[in-house]
């Protein structure tokens, strides 16, 4: 099946640190979407983005939708502590003889934040 | 502050035994997925629903996992008989898909927070 490759696979983050991790993928995506999970809960939508280049921010998060459609990243400026836990990108494949999308995500396999000891 | 719930929580069972999970998807909402997460596999789709009809369940093993949607507050994953294969966190997510032509639906999924099942 289709997959998405999300790295790193995991980080550790000193407080003020600036983060970066990225999704990319063969297929065309017309939407990216980046989560985050903290133990025991279901994932939290941070950031979605719909069209090819779009940056869009929430707070200290940014993420873009690459030009070509196949990547996404995300960026967490000046992180805290309570930036652990593991981020997920989503993407919905472009399906264009099907009036666009088929409605369901595929996910990334988490990138996890956790503090440097 | 509308959000997806889920019961039970936790579910500890023996194998061979029914589970049921239900889903309430947030109010006005088209689309419910079930997901299965799990630390070698990540989040996998099992199943999932638009406007109440089943849109694609090949996620699931057929012979014991079954999917449905008895009304729009309402969506069920039962496992008959359990295994102990089956120990994960499953995942009810709901969203609104909006148009259909031309570029796609948006679909942003809004997670509940999950039932953590072990069969023993």
């Amino acid at each position: 099946g289709q997959q998405l490759n999300q790295s790193p696979q995991s980080m550790f983050i000193q407080e003020g640190e600036d983060v970066s991790m990225n999704c990319t993928s063969s297929s065309i995506f017309n939407t990216w979407l980046w989560y985050k999970q903290d133990p025991g809960e279901g994932p939290v939508l941070l950031i979605a983005l719909y069209k090819a280049g779009e940056l869009t921010s929430n707070g200290r998060l940014t993420a873009q939708f690459g030009i070509t459609r196949k990547d996404s990243f995300l960026n967490i400026s000046a992180s805290i502590p309570s930036d652990v836990g593991i981020y997920f990108c989503a993407g919905q494949l472009y399906y264009p003889n099907y009036g666009g999308s088929q409605g369901n995500l595929i996910f990334g396999k988490g990138t996890k934040l956790s503090v440097k000891p | 502050d509308a959000r997806v719930t889920q019961t039970p929580r936790h579910k500890v069972t023996e194998m061979g035994q029914e589970v049921t999970m239900r889903c309430q998807p947030i109010l006005g909402h088209n689309t419910v997925f079930w997901y299965r997460q799990t630390m070698m596999q990540g989040l996998e789709l099992l199943a999932y629903f638009r406007n109440r009809a089943p849109l694609d369940d090949s996620g699931m093993p057929k012979d014991r996992f079954s999917a449905e949607m008895p009304d729009a507050t309402l969506a069920t994953l039962k496992i008959q008989p359990s295994e102990p294969r089956d120990s994960a966190v499953y995942f009810c997510a709901s969203g609104l898909v909006r148009g259909t032509s031309g570029g796609g639906g948006y679909n942003e999924q809004f997670f509940g927070p999950g039932t953590r099942l072990t069969v023993l």
